[in-house]
């Protein structure tokens, strides 16, 4: 059964650490997605790669936030310094898109907690 | 992005059937009609997905109005493991999907 795997699954953090998630997506998608969950603003994306190029990362505040595909098996997202409005789950997503079979497969999530 | 109107939350008793409304009179003619689910404390997991025509597989039904400005899912008999937010996701193929506030649904024993 194939999943989209993201480590740490949880992580607690001083303010202005340098804070590291990775996203191993399914193998075989090409397309993989980094969204934020907050209370107020819901799921949000950040960035995204189509075969490890990043095609869309208008949504990461880029002082701060980088994303990076160094292999087709790992992404990163990365926050440095973190800051406490950064406490969210962050969720990584793989798929492979194809007209008429579009499906994205979610990890289970990394809860961010920086204090 | 096509905008969408889903309800809130919803409620409904277990063993019965589910129709989630959604709105979506801005969708364009390339976009398919997503829809998403998330279960507490888990990531959101795809329910199903369709352009035109209506849609039917294990998890739920999709209908879409003939015009594609509202579609509906159905879910055939609720179950507790059903209760979960509900996202109805306008969205072209290859794209992130854009979530908005999904629909919150109860199932009741």
């Amino acid at each position: 059964d194939a999943r989209v795997t993201q480590t740490p699954r949880h992580k607690v953090t001083e303010m202005g650490q340098e804070v590291t998630m990775r996203c191993q997506p399914i193998l075989g998608h090409n397309t993989v997605f980094w969204y934020r969950q907050t209370m107020m603003q819901g799921l949000e994306l950040l960035a995204y790669f189509r075969n490890r190029a990043p095609l869309d990362d208008s949504g990461m505040p880029k002082d701060r936030f980088s994303a990076e595909m160094p292999d087709a098996t790992l992404a990163t997202l990365k926050i440095q310094p973190s800051e406490p409005r950064d406490s969210a789950v962050y969720f990584c997503a793989s798929g492979l898109p194809l007209r008429g079979s579009e499906t994205q497969y979610f990890g289970p999530g990394t809860r961010l907690l920086v204090l | 992005d096509a905008k969408t109107t889903q309800p809130n939350s919803m409620e409904s008793n277990e063993e019965e059937p589910v129709h989630l409304p959604c709105n979506h009179s801005t969708i364009s003619g390339t976009d398919y009609i997503h829809w998403y689910r998330q279960l507490p404390s888990q990531g959101p997991e795809y329910v199903i997905h369709g352009l035109t025509s209506n849609v039917n597989n294990r998890m739920a039904s999709l209908a879409i109005a003939e015009d594609r400005k509202s579609s509906t899912l159905i879910l055939h008999r609720a179950t507790l493991r059903d209760a979960a937010v509900y996202y109805c996701i306008p969205r072209d193929s290859g794209y992130a999907l854009n979530f908005g506030k999904g629909t919150s649904l109860l199932v009741t024993p």
